[in-house]
């Protein structure tokens, strides 16, 4: 059974990082892109970043360019996010998947992360 | 503001057939064959309904078609039922390598 279980969400000041993790298990993890998406409260879904089942390429929404970083651990079936210079539009749930092709496939649960002050 | 259009409600009664649009441009649903479409209850994970336009995931129902005609595409539920009350949201690649979502359309079942 495919499992995705997202963690590191919490409250941050604005300003401030955070680092979400995604566990996954029950696939070849090595073999698949891997996705984060957001849903701030009250919106809709809105795709973050996602990367190439080797690590070699990842692909980000123009507003996260250069404060967030998509990455990976193969070794430890392990998706990361790292968030830096958070504002308060980035709070959301945050979701990891995964894609057999251009979609996705299966999802975490969601970790919140809320930005304030 | 998503570059891709969806109503933002449609309504049916059980039994019925709706359609929800997804609107975008050549450089999105028009131009490739990579639209996906998301069932999503409030507090729950999405669930994959329907993938490269008009492909069914293992286990959906087939009350559950895609189709897409230019720069449209469209998700269209046959014999609506109180389950399928959710919102749903189209998703395209687009030519930078990234995917956009549309804004979601609320289904209602009457």
């Amino acid at each position: 059974e495919v499992q995705l279980v997202e963690s590191g969400g919490g409250l941050v000041q604005p300003g401030g990082s955070l680092r979400l993790s995604c566990a996954a298990s029950g696939f070849t993890f090595s073999t698949r892109w891997m996705t984060w998406v957001r849903q701030a409260p009250g919106k809709g879904l809105e795709w973050v970043a996602n990367i190439k089942p080797d690590g070699s390429d990842n692909y980000n929404l123009d507003s996260v360019k250069g404060r967030f970083t998509i990455s990976r651990d193969n070794a430890k079936n392990l998706l990361f996010l790292q968030m830096n210079s958070l504002r308060a539009e980035d709070t959301a749930v945050y979701y990891c998947g995964t894609s057999g092709g251009r979609d996705i496939d299966y999802w975490g649960q969601g970790a919140l992360v809320t930005v304030s002050s | 503001q998503s570059a891709l259009t969806q109503p933002a409600s449609v309504s049916g009664s059980p039994g019925q057939s709706i359609t929800v649009s997804c609107t975008g441009t050549s450089s999105d649903v028009g131009g490739y064959n990579y639209v996906s479409w998301y069932q999503h209850h409030p507090g729950k994970a999405p669930k994959l309904m329907i993938y490269d336009v008009s492909y069914r995931p293992s286990g959906v129902s087939d009350r559950f078609s895609g189709s897409k005609s230019g720069n449209t595409a469209s998700l269209t539920i046959s014999g609506l039922q109180a389950e399928d009350e959710a919102d749903y949201y189209c998703c395209s690649y687009r030519s930078s390598g990234t995917y956009v979502f549309g804004p979601g359309t609320k289904v209602t079942v009457l």
